[in-house]
């Protein structure tokens, strides 16, 4: 069975910086695509970076030069570290691959 | 790729059918000759979970009332008659194009 499983989440002041985790079961995240999806209160999905099995990596607009993605295979696990945080980036982030969510973790940033 | 989904809210009375239609502004008809287009649910409180995939192949524990067609560019998902278990957003997702893209969502709603 296929687990993803977030943390890093919490409540952080504009311009702060948090890193994601997202640690993966039952399947390699070296195997896959993997993606880093949130949801602002009360919106939409939106996919805001991937990173392909063959290390191709994708930044929305509205993250690029402010997030990075990363994996580490012998952990099997995937990151995303969050820099210059803006009230906007407040939202549920959830680690992704196909039909495959995590729980997600809910990153807040407030003064 | 940007993904219309339309209605964004659907109000429907239980036992009745209801339909959602989803548009990519680019074909959706992979060079492997999949379509890579798919239906998510996400309940109030709760992840995204995948119903239908690769238009209108149902996963599994999926009840029958739900049904996926389309091609190209234009999509459906239909239920058969709808139940209180089926509010939520469903939105449509497409990843024959990197990275994944989402439709806006529709809210069902029971009248």
């Amino acid at each position: 069975e296929v687990q993803l499983v977030e943390s890093g989440g919490g409540l952080v002041q504009p311009g702060g910086s948090l890193r994601l985790s997202c640690a993966a079961s039952g399947l390699s995240v070296s195997n896959f695509s993997m993606d880093w999806v949130r949801q602002a209160p009360g919106k939409g999905l939106e996919c805001v970076s991937s990173i392909s099995n063959s290390d191709k990596i994708y930044y929305a607009d509205s993250v690029k030069g402010r997030f990075t993605i990363s994996r580490d295979n012998a952990k099997n696990s995937l990151y995303l570290q969050m820099n210059s945080l803006r009230d906007e980036d407040t939202a549920m982030y959830y680690c992704a691959r196909g039909s495959n969510w995590g729980q997600g973790t809910l990153v807040a940033v407030s003064s | 790729v940007v993904m219309t989904q339309s209605p964004l809210s659907l109000p429907v009375t239980l036992g009745q059918p209801a339909s959602i239609s989803c548009r990519s502004s680019q074909s959706l008809v992979h060079s492997d000759g999949n379509t890579y287009f798919h239906w998510f649910q996400q309940r109030p409180g709760q992840s995204p979970r995948r119903l239908i995939y690769k238009v209108s192949k149902r996963e599994s524990g999926v009840p029958d009332s739900f049904s996926g067609s389309g091609s190209g560019t234009d999509f459906t998902l239909n239920i058969s008659r709808v139940e209180a278990d089926d509010v939520g957003v469903y939105y449509c997702m497409q990843n024959t194009h990197w990275p994944r893209t989402f439709g806006q969502g529709t809210k069902v709603e029971i009248k």
